[in-house]
């Protein structure tokens, strides 16, 4: 079965601080995706990043990075010197492609309150 | 351009009550997906179109959920005879591409309540 966890259910730091985002995922697929999605308090779904499981690149974004590593199965976010406009809830999401398109499997969230 | 528009952005319906919930996709896009984000959990699938084909409706709860987009452009979720349980968000999205790996654009959803 694919599964995405997200452990941490609420995250509050303060301004300036640097904060990781944990994600594990489960597939039996050799080939899949992961994503990140930012969801603020208007509701809609930001995307913020994809990821193809043949590349373990670690990505880096302005303030954002991400690290890839399959051999724990985790796509882990990181904001580095966090801003008040960074909160909200950060999804991680892994692609279930059997049926010829991208339906999404999305973890539990992780809701990240930035502090002034 | 316009993105994905959703409305209502609010719904109260009573228990027993039939819903219907819009989706505007963006121009041009062939695909479309409907998934319900209950309260502080994370959106899950309930449905694809391609045009207006549902290919896939294998996460609708149940069969008071009908979904349809009989145009290949806008799409309504319907929920017949609304119960408590089916208080959540509904999230609409679409995209250009039907194979691959694409990204979803998302609505804002509608956030729909029963009593």
């Amino acid at each position: 079965a694919q599964k995405v966890t997200q452990a941490q259910t609420e995250i509050s730091v303060v301004e300036k601080e640097d904060v990781t985002l944990d994600c594990v995922y489960e597939t039996r697929d050799t080939t899949y995706y992961l994503f990140w999605y930012k969801q603020p308090p208007s509701g809609e779904l930001v995307f913020l990043i994809r990821r193809n499981s043949f590349d373990e690149q670690n990505e880096i974004s302005g303030r954002y990075s991400w690290n890839f590593q399959k051999s724990t199965s985790s796509f882990n976010f990181t904001i580095t010197a966090s801003q008040v406009v960074d909160s909200a809830v950060y999804f991680c999401a892994l692609s279930d492609i059997s049926g010829g398109y991208n339906k999404l499997i999305f973890g539990a969230g992780t809701r990240l309150a930035v502090h002034p | 351009g316009a993105g994905v528009s959703q409305s209502p952005r609010y719904k109260v319906a009573k228990r027993g009550q039939d819903v219907a919930l819009r989706c505007d996709p963006i121009s041009g896009h062939v695909s479309l997906f409907w998934y319900q984000q209950a309260l502080g959990q994370g959106p899950e699938f309930l449905t694809y179109f391609q045009n207006e084909a549902q290919l896939d409706k294998s996460g609708l709860p149940s069969d008071r959920f009908f979904a349809e987009r009989p145009e290949g452009s806008v799409s309504t979720l319907k929920i017949q005879r609304t119960q408590q349980e089916d208080s959540a968000v509904y999230l609409c999205a679409s995209s250009s591409r039907t194979s691959g790996i694409y990204e979803q654009y998302f609505g804002p959803g509608t956030r729909l309540t029963v009593t």
